[in-house]
């Protein structure tokens, strides 16, 4: 059965940093792309960093680049976002979801249960 | 940035009548197009990609048609676990972008 836990939210000033793991299992980690996509309290969804099966190439959303850096560990089956420079508009539900079917087709199968982040002095 | 507009941005509907959605897209997507549900408290569950293929474990009652920039998902006879809210997707260009959903009640 896949499965993927996040952790690592919590509250956080403006301008602080903050990294969330999302640890998986059930499936061959190491040949999937990963995403990360977030969602607002009571807004919609939003994709904010994908990243390749090896770890050699990454997407962002414009709102998120430079300050955001998303990463993995295919030992530990595991994929991260570090956030730094937080802002308000950053408080979320943060998602990590499997990139991709397993035939290649490209939506996003599997999802976790999330973690929030709040950005709050 | 392709755009994706839903809509409505409600649909109050009665179980076993048929459920209509759309979602138009500010260009052509080609097929690279997904639909998702998300039920309160819930990540979302994939349902359609490419636009027209079902998902594993989706009840045939969902569908999707549509391509280029104009795409729909529709539900045979809507039951009462149908509520949520839908959300399409796509995947043509980046950034990666979702419309903003539309909202079902029954």
């Amino acid at each position: 059965e896949v499965q993927l836990v996040e952790s690592g939210g919590g509250l956080v000033q403006p301008g602080g940093s903050l990294r969330l793991s999302c640890g998986a299992s059930g499936f061959t980690f190491s040949s999937f792309w990963m995403s990360w996509v977030r969602q607002a309290p009571g807004k919609g969804l939003e994709w904010v960093a994908n990243i390749n099966k090896d770890g050699s190439l990454e997407k962002y959303v414009d709102s998120v680049r430079g300050r955001f850096t998303i990463s993995r560990d295919n030992v530990k089956n595991s994929v991260y976002l570090q956030m730094s420079s937080l802002r308000a508009d950053d408080t979320a539900v943060y998602y990590c979801a499997r990139d991709h079917l397993p035939n290649g087709e490209r939506a996003f199968d599997f999802w976790g249960r999330g973690t929030m982040v709040t950005v709050s002095s | 940035e392709i755009v994706l507009t839903q809509s409505p941005a409600t649909l109050s509907l009665s179980p076993g009548e048929r459920a209509t959605l759309s979602c138009r897209a500010s260009q052509s997507v080609s097929s690279y197009l997904a639909w998702y549900q998300q039920k309160p408290g819930q990540a979302p569950r994939l349902l359609i990609y490419d636009a027209s293929k079902r998902a594993t474990g989706i009840p045939a009652r969902f569908s999707g048609s549509g391509s280029e920039t104009d795409f729909t998902l529709t539900i045979g006879s809507l039951e009462a676990e149908d509520a949520a809210v839908y959300y399409c997707q796509q995947r043509s260009d980046w950034p990666l972008t979702f419309g903003g959903g539309t909202k079902v009640e029954t």
